[in-house]
C-alpha cells in the first residue's frame, strides 16, 4: 500500500536550536496535516497543508508543503522544553473515500 | 465543547477472549475513525465510519470490526484477543469523511494490554 516515510525518527536538541523533520510521499499527495503528541497524550491536530509550494507559520513552526507536492517539513525556530514530543504527519492522496496515512513520526527531546 | 471520549481508558485482557471498545465523537461530527497505536508500527488505520456507514478499511484481520451508531457514537470489537493486540486504540472524529481536508480530532485512547 501507499506510505509516506518520515525522517528523523529521532532528534535529540539542546533548548534554543532549530529542528527540522520531514515528511516523503513516492506519490502526489491531495493535501498533508501535521499533529504534536506529547509524551503520554493523544495527537493534536497543528495544520493542514493543500497547495503547491505553501508554506505557513505558527510562531516558531513553519510548515512548508513541496512544489511536486510529494513532500513537507516542519521546523521549529530555537526549541523550548515544550515543544517535546512526536511530530506525525498525515497525508491523503485525494478521493473522498480516502483515508489520513500517518508516518511513523519524529520523536524530539529537548535538553534543557 | 465537549472532545472526544473513549471508554474505558485501561484494559487488561487474556488471550482469546474479545473486548468492545466506546468513541463518542465530539458533537456534530459524523465521521469516527479507529487507529492502533504501537511502539513498532505507529499509528495504523484500522477503519473509519460515517454516518453509520463504513467508509474505509486498513489492512487488519477479520477479527477487528466496528459499527457505528444514528447518535455517531462508534465501537470497536476485537475477537479472539492476541498478545499482539496489546496497543493504545485512539478514535479520532472529525466533520467530514476521510482525509477530505478535515483535521482529526483525536479521544485520549484506550490501552489494551492482552497477557
Amino acid at each position: 500500500g501507499q506510505q509516506v516515510m518520515q525522517i528523523p525518527q529521532y532528534q535529540h536538541v539542546q533548548e534554543g536550536e532549530d529542528f527540522t523533520t520531514y515528511c516523503n510521499s513516492s506519490t502526489t499527495l491531495s493535501n498533508i496535516q501535521w499533529y504534536k503528541q506529547r509524551p503520554g497524550g493523544h495527537p493534536v491536530f497543528l495544520i493542514q497543508l493543500v497547495k503547491s509550494g505553501e508554506v505557513k507559520k505558527q510562531k516558531r513552526l513553519t510548515f512548508q508543503f513541496g512544489e511536486a507536492k510529494k513532500n513537507s517539513s516542519l521546523h521549529i525556530t530555537a526549541t523550548q522544553t515544550t515543544d517535546v514530543g512526536t511530530y506525525f504527519c498525515a497525508v491523503s492522496y485525494g478521493g473522498s473515500q480516502g483515508n489520513l496515512i500517518f508516518g511513523k513520526g519524529t520523536k524530539l527531546s529537548v535538553k534543557p | 465543547k465537549a472532545g472526544v471520549t473513549q471508554t474505558p481508558r485501561y484494559l487488561i485482557k487474556t488471550r482469546g477472549q474479545q473486548v468492545t471498545l466506546s468513541c463518542s465523537p465530539i458533537s456534530g461530527h459524523r465521521s469516527v475513525s479507529w487507529y492502533q497505536q504501537t511502539p513498532g508500527q505507529g499509528l495504523q488505520f484500522l477503519f473509519e465510519y460515517f454516518s453509520e456507514t463504513q467508509r474505509n478499511k486498513g489492512n487488519f484481520p477479520g477479527r477487528f470490526s466496528g459499527r457505528q451508531f444514528s447518535n455517531s457514537r462508534s465501537e470497536m470489537n476485537v475477537s479472539t484477543l492476541e498478545l499482539g493486540d496489546s496497543a493504545l486504540y485512539l478514535c479520532a472524529s472529525s466533520l467530514r469523511t476521510g482525509g477530505a481536508n478535515s483535521p482529526l480530532h483525536f479521544g485520549n485512547g484506550t490501552r489494551l494490554t492482552v497477557t
